[in-house]
């Protein structure tokens, strides 16, 4: 089984629909990330956390909003989807050093 | 001015031949550096990682650092077509809690 895994895999939505993304983790990782990819921009941060009491945003953390409900699990949320928020969500997880993610499979978003 | 910057490419490298990436890093404190391979439509990879001034070699991969400078470099020997992917360049900042990743260098490898 996959060590990092996102659900959805793909989705599909309109614009003004509240979208939850999940993840979850077996590593058993302290630290946990979200970052949307666009072509040609690289991974944008979007929030992290460090342990469940610990949230912190990214480079890009408006319009979205995350949950931290167990060390496992990450969830991030649009409440209100719009179209420049289509992309390719990844999750990730590192140790408590961070010097290397794991990444999850992606989830490709799409808001019409 | 872009805190990570890579070339975008496409880098067109024949089979066989040596594959050089750049990177430029605007934050002077960083500490850590990382190269991650990503292919189409997949998540990426960590291929390697420096922290320390010079060359770092692994395998058919080679990470070069130079903080003075502020760019660091992979170069990727006897390239293959398996090695076509988007390179992602990331940096640790000075804070050690978050990477900045690059734009990504896109390699192709003609056989």
């Amino acid at each position: 089984d996959a060590d990092v895994t996102q659900t959805p895999r793909n989705r599909i939505t309109k614009t003004g629909k509240r979208i939850m993304l999940e993840c979850s983790q077996t590593k058993g990782h302290d630290r946990m990330y979200w970052y949307r990819q666009d072509p040609g921009l690289g991974l944008q941060l979007i929030y992290y956390s460090f342990d469940v009491k610990d949230i912190n945003k990214g480079e890009i953390s408006d319009g979205y909003s995350v949950s931290r409900q167990a060390q496992a699990k990450f969830s991030l949320s649009l409440e209100s989807a719009i179209p420049n928020q289509t992309a390719l969500y990844f999750c990730a997880t590192s140790d408590l050093q961070g010097r290397e993610q794991f990444f999850g499979p992606g989830t490709r978003l799409t808001v019409l | 001015q872009k805190e990570v910057e890579q070339n975008s490419g496409p880098l067109s490298v024949p089979e066989g031949a040596i594959a050089s990436l750049n990177c430029t890093y605007s934050d002077r404190g960083s500490q850590s550096f990382f190269w991650y391979r990503q292919y189409s439509g997949k998540s990426p990879e960590l291929i390697m990682f420096i922290y320390s001034n010079g060359d770092k070699e692994d395998g058919r991969f080679t990470a070069q650092l130079n903080k003075a400078s502020q760019y660091v470099s992979l170069l990727i020997r006897d390239s293959q077509p398996s090695d076509s992917a988007t390179y992602l360049c990331a940096v640790m900042g000075a804070a050690g809690n978050k990477l900045t990743f690059g734009g990504g260098t896109r390699v192709l490898v003609k056989p």
